[in-house]
């Protein structure tokens, strides 16, 4: 069993809708975790972050972690065309080191 | 601009040679790793580097080696390519174990 699974997709969502990408992982000594967005042929840019369990907004977007259920979850508001791309989650280990899952690709359509 | 750079951006090669890839960061982040990112999108650490230490991920073959000649850059050295090594190859850099920023990727292709 991987460290942090994710499921690959892809994802296709109409525009405007809500998305939810979701990530499990096995070990609860990760604290931080990381959503990086990945556009065709880019390296992965980081998009927003929480720590512990909760829920962090930033504009369109909301990261979700429950510690409980060791499940991350990332919620696209009024989804565009220019969303589309690979999403990877990354919890960081007690070495700092990220983990990241497979990543899931997203297609948002006009 | 302000950016991590990776040079070449595509590499094609045939197997048994030895081929290096250069990594600059003009970010002034004193930590620099070296990522591989196989063909299902799956990206694994293969080096993280700072002015104090290299840690290696242990499953990386030692036909693979970093070297740092400052602290701006981590060249990534490949000897006697395999078949197994095409990959996209991403170095980042961070300040500390803070945000990485990535580079856009180099695309080896071993024939």
């Amino acid at each position: 069993q991987k460290e942090v699974e994710q499921d690959p997709g892809p994802l296709s969502v109409p525009e405007g809708a809500i998305v939810s990408l979701n990530c499990t992982y096995s070990n609860s000594a990760f604290q931080y975790f990381m959503w990086y967005r990945q556009y065709s042929r880019k390296g992965p840019e980081l998009l927003m972050y929480t720590y512990s369990s909760g829920n962090k907004e930033d504009g369109r977007f909301t990261a979700q972690v429950d510690k409980s259920s060791k499940y991350i979850s990332l919620f696209i508001r009024d989804s565009q065309p220019s969303d589309s791309a690979t999403y990877l989650c990354a919890p960081r280990d007690s070495n700092y080191q990220l983990i990241w899952g497979a990543g899931t690709k997203l297609i948002i359509k006009p | 601009d302000t950016a991590v750079s990776q040079t070449p951006k595509y590499l094609v090669t045939q197997m048994g040679n030895d081929k290096s890839i250069k990594c600059e960061q003009n970010l002034g982040h004193d930590t620099m790793y070296w990522y591989k990112q196989d063909s299902k999108k799956f990206l694994k650490i293969m080096f993280s580097y700072n002015n104090k230490e290299l840690i290696i991920n242990e499953t990386v073959p030692n036909r693979f080696s970093p070297k740092s000649p400052d602290k701006a850059h981590l060249n990534l050295h490949i000897n006697s390519l395999e078949l197994g090594d095409s990959a996209v190859y991403f170095c980042a850099s961070s300040h500390g174990y803070n945000e990485q920023f990535f580079g856009p990727g180099t695309r080896l292709t071993v024939l």
